[in-house]
């Protein structure tokens, strides 16, 4: 079955300090892996998405790696600021026309930066 | 453009009540999915469309059903409500799956089951 995990689950850190948050997967073969943001109480943004060919991918502050070889993906925050408060999920996505196109979604991480 | 709206943003429903979550998009999405979150847990596919007149099952459909009549709207019903449906629900819109399309979520139905 494929599968998403992400880790750690929850995670603290203070404003303006650095953050790495990781995700492993087993889906194979794969299109591309996404990273989401999602406030509370809001729906998914999507922060960066990667085709199997890239390995890094940039959206200002936001960093994602991607190893296919190890199947591990991780999102690196830079001088985390308040707002970066959220959920991050990572998600895989199946080859186009592949498994009716279902993406396979990770737990997330909840991030709190305080002040 | 609006994006992804859904309505209504939160509803509260008596257990074998039904109701239908509506979900529209302006970005001429061909694929439509809905989702639903509960806490602490990642996103489940309930049902989705690669075009209007097509819909399928997704992970978690049982309890749910859904129509695709025209490109713009994808409303999701439940017949019978059960404690068990009380999530979050997310309809999303995409043009074309994979590659460095991505999947635009709407602001999410909450629903509680009384």
């Amino acid at each position: 079955k494929n599968q998403v995990e992400q880790s750690p689950q929850s995670l603290i850190i203070l404003e303006g300090k650095n953050c790495t948050l990781q995700c492993n997967y087993t889906v194979s073969p794969f299109s591309n892996l996404r990273w989401y943001k999602q406030d509370t109480g809001r729906g998914p943004v999507s922060l960066t998405i990667m085709t199997f060919s890239e390995n890094t991918k940039s959206n200002g502050r936001y960093t994602a790696t991607l190893d296919a070889d190890t199947k591990q993906s991780s999102l690196h925050i830079t001088a985390s600021q308040l707002s970066d408060s959220a959920s991050y999920i990572c998600v895989v996505s199946p080859p186009r026309g592949g498994a009716g196109n279902m993406l396979t979604f990770g737990g997330g991480t909840r991030l709190m930066v305080k002040p | 453009n609006a994006g992804v709206t859904q309505t209504p943003k939160f509803r509260i429903l008596k257990i074998g009540q039904s109701m239908t979550l509506q979900c529209t998009q302006d970005m001429n999405h061909n694929y439509m999915y809905w989702y639903r979150q509960d806490p602490g847990m990642g996103l489940k596919l309930i049902y989705y469309s690669v075009g209007a007149g097509i819909t399928d099952k997704g992970e978690v459909p049982n309890g749910y059903n859904v129509s695709r009549s025209t490109t713009e709207d994808f409303p999701l019903r439940l017949e019978l409500a059960a404690p068990s449906q009380t999530s979050v629900y997310f309809c999303a819109g995409e043009t074309t799956p994979g590659g460095q399309e991505t999947q635009y979520f709407g602001p999410g139905t909450r629903l509680l089951v009384l």
